[in-house]
């Protein structure tokens, strides 16, 4: 069975310009978690789906958003790149049981974001 | 205050060594509490959760305070595969996510 995929696997920007990853959660799961990992500072929670909405919200700016589609993929959009967004961006897969979480996420293996 | 503190590391130990690692949260309403590892340019994996009446898994037992809101974690015997960096992660009440420590990195040496 396949994991959580993400793509691209690296991507190199420029400041002020947008960047787009993709993932694609565990068949069976529901809800999607991004998470940046900066160096130095640890996972840092952004944004929270599941079916189709937008469950919670990291404290991060506006220019960080994302979606998840029907079938339970979904897309992190980060605009007007600042050089501080570099970072490898994960994401993570679970199933919620019920109206709760089981707690174990599954995670792709990241998007290394590079803002020069 | 942190939400999840630990202890950065690195912590180097020779195989066959017992080493400990702790970690402290701040919100006291914390409801689910699990240990991760991460590999060097991997991605996190789940170790295993932490129960309120501790629990043990082969070589590996974790231990929750809720009074003073201290999760610890214990690697017997450790092997050389067990080098990586250890993620201390709590969740609270409700549909709250994941919040993740920093990690401790375990380098085993032969």
């Amino acid at each position: 069975e396949a994991g959580v995929t993400q793509s691209p696997t690296h991507l190199i920007k420029t400041r002020g310009q947008q960047a787009t990853l993709r993932c694609s959660p565990i068949s069976g799961h529901t809800s999607v978690y991004w998470y940046q990992q900066a160096l130095g500072l640890g996972l840092q929670f952004l944004l929270w789906y599941d079916e189709g909405e937008e469950r919670n919200r990291g404290n991060f700016p506006p220019r960080f958003s994302g979606r998840q589609f029907p079938n339970y993929s979904s897309e992190l959009n980060v605009n007007a790149l600042e050089l501080e967004d570099s970072a490898l961006y994960l994401c993570a897969s679970s199933f919620l049981r019920g109206r709760g979480q089981t707690g174990e996420l599954f995670f792709g293996e990241g998007s290394r974001l590079t803002v020069l | 205050r942190k939400e999840v503190e630990q202890d950065p590391g690195p912590f180097n130990v020779p195989e066959g060594a017992t080493v400990a690692f702790n970690c402290t949260y701040s919100n006291s309403a914390s409801q689910s509490f699990f240990w991760y590892r991460q590999d060097c340019r991997k991605e996190p994996k789940l170790l295993m959760s932490v129960y309120s009446s501790g629990n043990e898994d082969g070589r590996f037992t974790a231990q929750l305070n809720r009074a003073s809101q201290y999760i610890s974690l214990l690697i017997r015997d450790s092997k050389l595969s067990d080098s990586a960096t250890y993620l201390c992660v709590v969740r609270g009440s409700g549909n709250t996510p994941l919040v993740f420590g920093k990690g401790t990195r375990l380098s085993v040496i032969a």
